[in-house]
């Protein structure tokens, strides 16, 4: 079992450029979560999917941030145009819905925004 | 409003002693409440979890007691260990399958 593989782990990139953030979740994972950390607002949940489908996207702040998830084992978030206030650590994670069954994070990728 | 609440940003306790961590959450909708500890630099790992028609659920050194007329929750740890020295975070899972995670308490185990 790979776990769920965030790339990239780094990302630096200027304002008002694209940025997109890579996960793939474990394999057989039917349910996909993107998660963003920061110090003010802790752990966010910004978007979620079940069966490749968003089933909840109420967390994601504004019109500049877009996720999909094309197949069951790839999903991208992507910013464009990216700010400063966007400087975060994001998390993927992945489970199998059932009730209780924990989520598979990822080791996030930290962005910062210049 | 489904708000996970943990009001201790911090604690501290000696190895060896018990290291309690709580809990508090509004609206009586849910289905399972979860443990995860984050070490820096690492996701969340998940630690142990309780369904609503429990009151307690233990996994070796772990035991989370749930208390649903005060919507209050707490993990114990016995005998804390500096190894446990992380952020815990207690989470929610709603029936609508959204999670929802608490601000987090910094657990310090002092050898």
């Amino acid at each position: 079992d790979a776990g769920v593989i965030q790339s990239p782990r780094h990302e630096v990139t200027e304002m008002g450029q694209e940025v997109t953030l890579r996960c793939k979740p474990i394999s057989g994972h039917n349910s996909l979560f993107w998660y963003r950390q920061t110090m003010m607002r802790g752990l966010e949940l910004l978007i979620y999917f079940n069966n490749n489908v968003p089933i909840d996207d109420s967390g994601m702040p504004e019109d500049r941030f877009s996720a999909k998830m094309p197949n069951a084992s790839f999903s991208t978030l992507k910013i464009q145009p990216s700010e400063p206030r966007d400087s975060a650590v994001y998390f993927c994670a992945s489970s199998r819905r059932q009730g209780g069954s924990p989520l598979h994070f990822g080791n996030g990728t930290r962005l910062t925004v210049t | 409003d489904q708000q996970v609440k943990q009001n201790s940003p911090s604690l501290s306790v000696q190895e060896g002693r018990i290291s309690i961590l709580n809990c508090d959450y509004t609206n009586s909708m849910f289905d399972y409440f979860l443990w995860y500890k984050k070490y820096p630099a690492e996701g969340p790992t998940f630690l142990i979890s309780i369904s609503s028609i429990k009151d307690k659920n233990e996994d070796g050194r772990f035991t989370v007691f749930l208390n649903k007329s005060a919507k209050h929750l707490s993990l114990h740890i016995v005998p804390s260990q500096p190894g446990d020295s992380a952020v815990y975070f207690c989470v929610r899972e709603t029936s609508y399958d959204k999670v929802i995670f608490g601000p987090g308490t910094s657990l310090s185990v002092i050898p």
